[in-house]
């Protein structure tokens, strides 16, 4: 079975930093992965898509990137409405999801 | 537009079974597989399993097999999970949610408590 590990797990930023979420599986997945925000109380909001491809509608600051076992999430420059619980999921065979990642504000 | 509307917060005992449905509108019903998703509280997503709502045929996790049952009614649009053997630490909020990601039911709070 393939495993993910998202890290890390939880992240405390300033408005304006750059934030970035890794998210590891254990095997090849190729780019069958997507990022996820999730604010308390809603469902998640799909952000990226096939790795890289940024979902209609989401502000530009969101990116993705990486293939087969490493990938990164990148916020380029952080907003007080962008904390949230983010998580990726590989769909490369059966879905799974990362351990997600707590961003706050310092 | 796509529109998943689930029912309404169920509480139940130990032991006993529960039946979630995901009204679907605004594309082809028949056209996606349907997921399920579920978020203890406090926790991360976990998935459950999905229906090809065409066929019929479905995949689960292993954590939930022999326990989960997911099923469609294509005359309305509608999938359903329903978990059964219930126990407390399957209190979550459970999800449905279109193949794509993109598209997500409001969730369905499932308490378990004697």
């Amino acid at each position: 079975d393939i495993q993910m590990t998202q890290s890390p797990s939880s992240l405390s930023a300033s408005v304006g930093d750059r934030v970035t979420i890794t998210c590891q599986a254990s095997q090849d997945i190729s780019n069958y992965l997507n990022w996820y925000q999730q604010k308390p109380g809603k469902a998640p909001k799909l952000l990226i898509y096939d790795a890289s491809n940024l979902e209609t509608g989401v502000p530009s600051r969101f990116s993705g990137s990486g293939s087969g076992t490493d990938f990164t999430f990148t916020i380029s420059s952080l907003q007080p409405e962008d904390i949230a619980t983010y998580y990726c999921q590989q769909y490369d065979n059966l879905p799974l999801f990362g351990q997600g990642t707590r961003l706050e504000i310092k | 537009q796509v529109q998943l509307v689930q029912s309404g917060a169920e509480v139940k005992k130990p032991g006993a079974s529960v039946k979630v449905s995901c009204k679907a509108s605004g594309y082809t019903f028949t056209g996606y597989y349907m997921h399920w998703v579920r978020q203890a509280p406090g926790q991360g997503l976990e998935w459950m399993g999905r229906i090809n709502p065409n066929s019929g045929g479905t995949n689960y996790a292993q954590k939930f097999q022999g326990r989960v049952t997911m099923t469609r009614d294509t005359s309305i649009s509608t999938a359903y999970m329903e978990l059964s053997r219930l126990r407390s630490d399957d209190t979550a909020v459970y999800y449905c949610a279109r193949e794509g990601w993109g598209n997500w039911g409001q969730g369905t709070l499932v308490t378990v408590s004697s």
